[in-house]
């Protein structure tokens, strides 16, 4: 059964620590998405990879937001410093390009910043 | 102005009750157009998919999109409680499967047995 494994489920983490959440995309996909959800905002798009390489980033805050594809089992989102703004839960989604294949979903990470 | 626009409801309607669920959008170039399924503290899961305008039935569901009035709608026949969950509209513009979507804000939707 292939599935999109998003670690950890859930984080609880202090104002101005480093918080590191990582992704298994479906074997064989070669497109990753980082969507955030909040209740005011709904589900936004942060970065997405094709073929490891970042292909639009303009919805994350670059001063301390990163996303990274270290290879093609692994995409990381890291938030450095992190601030209770970025509550919220991040999904990881994947999909295969060229094959009109539509985005699998993660079950998420609900991170809460206090 | 956001892209796409979805009343976040909630919508609470009885077992058996048919289900309209709308949204609109912003942007004339998005030619496909889907519906995500989510349940509490779960991923969204595609549950329909159109190209264009024209409508889409799979079961109890029926997607029906209208570019002139840029107008998306799903419609959910004999309704029960287990497709109680949001329901979030997605769009894209053309090209190659797998490019980024703009998503609704969802709707809430809770069927009573």
């Amino acid at each position: 059964d292939a599935r999109v494994t998003q670690t950890p489920r859930d984080k609880v983490t202090e104002m101005g620590q480093e918080v590191t959440m990582r992704c298994q995309p479906i074997l064989g996909h070669n497109t990753v998405f980082w969507y955030r959800q909040t209740m005011m905002q709904g589900l936004e798009l942060l970065a997405y990879f094709r073929n490891r390489a970042p292909l639009d980033d303009s919805g994350m805050p670059k001063d301390r937001f990163s996303a990274e594809m270290p290879d093609a089992t692994l995409a990381t989102l890291k938030i450095q410093p992190s601030e209770p703004r970025d509550s919220a839960v991040y999904f990881c989604a994947s999909g295969l390009a060229l094959q009109g294949t539509e985005a699998f979903f993660g079950q998420g990470t609900r991170l809460t910043v206090v | 102005q956001k892209e796409v626009e979805q009343d976040p409801g909630p919508l609470s309607v009885p077992e058996g009750a048919i289900v309209s669920l709308n949204c609109t959008y912003s942007n004339s170039a998005f030619q496909y157009f889907m519906w995500y399924r989510q349940y509490s503290r779960k991923g969204p899961e595609l549950l329909m998919y159109t190209y264009s305008s024209g409508n889409k039935e799979d079961g109890r569901f029926t997607a029906q999109v209208d570019k002139s009035s840029k107008y998306i709608s799903l419609f959910i026949r004999d309704s029960q409680p287990s497709d109680s969950a949001t329901y979030l509209c997605a769009t894209r513009k053309s090209g190659g499967g797998s490019e980024k979507l703009v998503f609704g804000k969802g709707t809430k939707l809770t069927v009573n047995p």
